[in-house]
């Protein structure tokens, strides 16, 4: 029934460890995203996919790399996990079209110590 | 790149009041969205406006599109203790293509 699922929904590692993030949408949608909330709960884009094509890369390290198998997933994969990673993650997902329109994850909690 | 201001950062107010809360940029934006966000969940979308003065309500939610196009509010009237969480307005710029910009939130906490 979920449209948006993510798991893991709490993550705690080390630094310097390598992890993944899961998302999956049922909702026929053709564009997803990943979004960064800090301890401020600022948010802010990370990546899109649309169709499994990277359309929106912002500033984020390349420790960052998102991988679309088929356009209702999209994964987060972290190499070398820094203390400042700490955050958490939302997916989202729209069409392309209604953009504007995102629904979102339940979000992963991701604790880096 | 934009930026979003809004305002309260934070608000804490009794059952029944009304609050108000509101969203300036810097420059201007083609849509306004606000969301909401519960604790340990994502964000929702509450109301979408789409033209410079757009007045939409969605239950005893209530927002405008700046006629300046550089701002919007949102009303809340008649607060229930589940309207507790986070409001985020966003934003899509006019330069921004496909990516919506976020306010910092205002954290609503109503008191029964």
């Amino acid at each position: 029934d979920t449209a948006v699922s993510q798991t893991p929904k709490y993550l705690v590692t080390q630094m310097g460890n390598d992890k993944s993030i899961k998302c999956e949408q049922n909702l026929g949608h053709d564009t997803m995203y990943w979004y960064k909330q800090d301890s401020k709960k600022f948010l802010k884009i990370m990546f899109s996919y649309n169709n499994k094509e990277l359309i929106i890369n912002e500033t984020v390290p390349n420790r960052f790399s998102p991988k679309s198998p088929d356009k209702a997933h999209l994964n987060l994969h972290i190499n070398s996990l820094e203390l400042g990673d700490s955050a958490v993650y939302f997916c989202a997902s729209s069409h392309l079209r209604e953009f504007r329109t995102q629904y979102f994850g339940p979000g992963t909690r991701l604790t880096v110590l | 790149g934009q930026q979003l201001n809004q305002s309260p950062q934070s608000m804490f107010i009794q059952e029944g009041e009304d609050v108000s809360m509101n969203c300036t940029s810097s420059s201007i934006f083609n849509t306004w969205l606000w969301y909401k966000q519960d604790p340990g969940e994502g964000p929702v979308l509450l109301i979408a406006l789409y033209k410079a003065g757009e007045l939409t309500s969605n239950g005893r939610l209530t927002a405008q599109f700046g006629i300046t196009r550089k701002d919007s509010f949102l009303n809340i009237s008649a607060s229930i203790p589940s309207d507790v969480g986070i409001y985020f307005c966003a934003g899509q710029g006019e330069t921004s293509g496909s990516r919506l910009t976020f306010g910092e939130g205002t954290q609503l906490t109503v008191n029964p």
